[in-house]
């Protein structure tokens, strides 16, 4: 099973800060990372896949970058509306998908 | 425009089963994998399996192995978990999630499942 290891656990931040999440995986993935972003009380959203891309609707601030064991999900000029709490996610080999532990980004 | 509709909230006893649902919209059902997500309050997000619901093949995370069992109803676009045996560390939100390869774009809104005496 691959794990996937977040960092930092929690993050504080202003609005208008640049902000870089971090997750390593402890064998290689290749690109197949995703980044979910999950506020309270919803349902996980979709961010990025497969290391780089954007999904549909999710704008320009967001990017991604990365490949083997080591990535990076960026938040160029943090909105209010992006704190909250972020995923990533392998499919490189599976089954079981796996996620990291999270890491909080958090108003400071 | 996709979406997954989850059943409501369930209080279980201990050693009881719980079978939560997930009704798809707006894309074909039998086109992409339902994978199924849990959260315990306050933790992180943990996969238990997934399904094809065209052929009804499944594959589960070993922690659930023999406890946890996904079908689906092609006729009216739904799936189902159902997890039995629960014990109070079950207690958590479930999720449906629709995926290719194990990529889960679009999430239903979860259902709390409480597991208490």
């Amino acid at each position: 099973e691959i794990v996937l290891t977040q960092s930092p656990a929690t993050l504080s931040l202003s609005p208008g800060e640049r902000a870089t999440l971090s997750c390593r995986a402890s064998q290689s993935v290749s690109s197949y990372l995703a980044w979910y972003q999950q506020k309270p009380g919803q349902a996980p959203r979709l961010l990025i896949y497969d290391a780089s891309n954007r999904a549909t609707g999710i704008p320009a601030r967001f990017s991604g970058s990365g490949s083997g064991t080591d990535f990076t999900l960026t938040i160029s000029s943090l909105e209010p509306e992006d704190f909250a709490v972020y995923y990533c996610q392998q499919r490189s080999n599976w089954p079981p998908l796996t996620f990291g532990q999270g890491t909080r980004l958090e108003i400071k | 425009q996709v979406q997954l509709v989850q059943s409501g909230a369930e209080v279980k006893k201990p050693g009881a089963s719980v079978k939560v649902s997930c009704k798809a919209s707006g894309y074909t059902f039998t086109s992409y994998d339902i994978n199924w997500v849990r959260q315990a309050t306050g933790q992180g997000l943990e996969w238990m399996g997934w399904m094809n619901p065209n052929s009804g093949n499944t594959g589960y995370a070993q922690k659930f192995q023999g406890r946890v069992t996904m079908t689906r109803n092609t006729s009216i676009s739904t799936a189902y978990m159902e997890l039995s045996s629960l014990r109070s560390e079950d207690t958590a939100v479930y999720y449906c999630a629709s995926a290719v390869a194990g990529l889960l774009d679009y999430w239903g809104q979860g259902t709390l499942v409480t597991v208490s005496s």
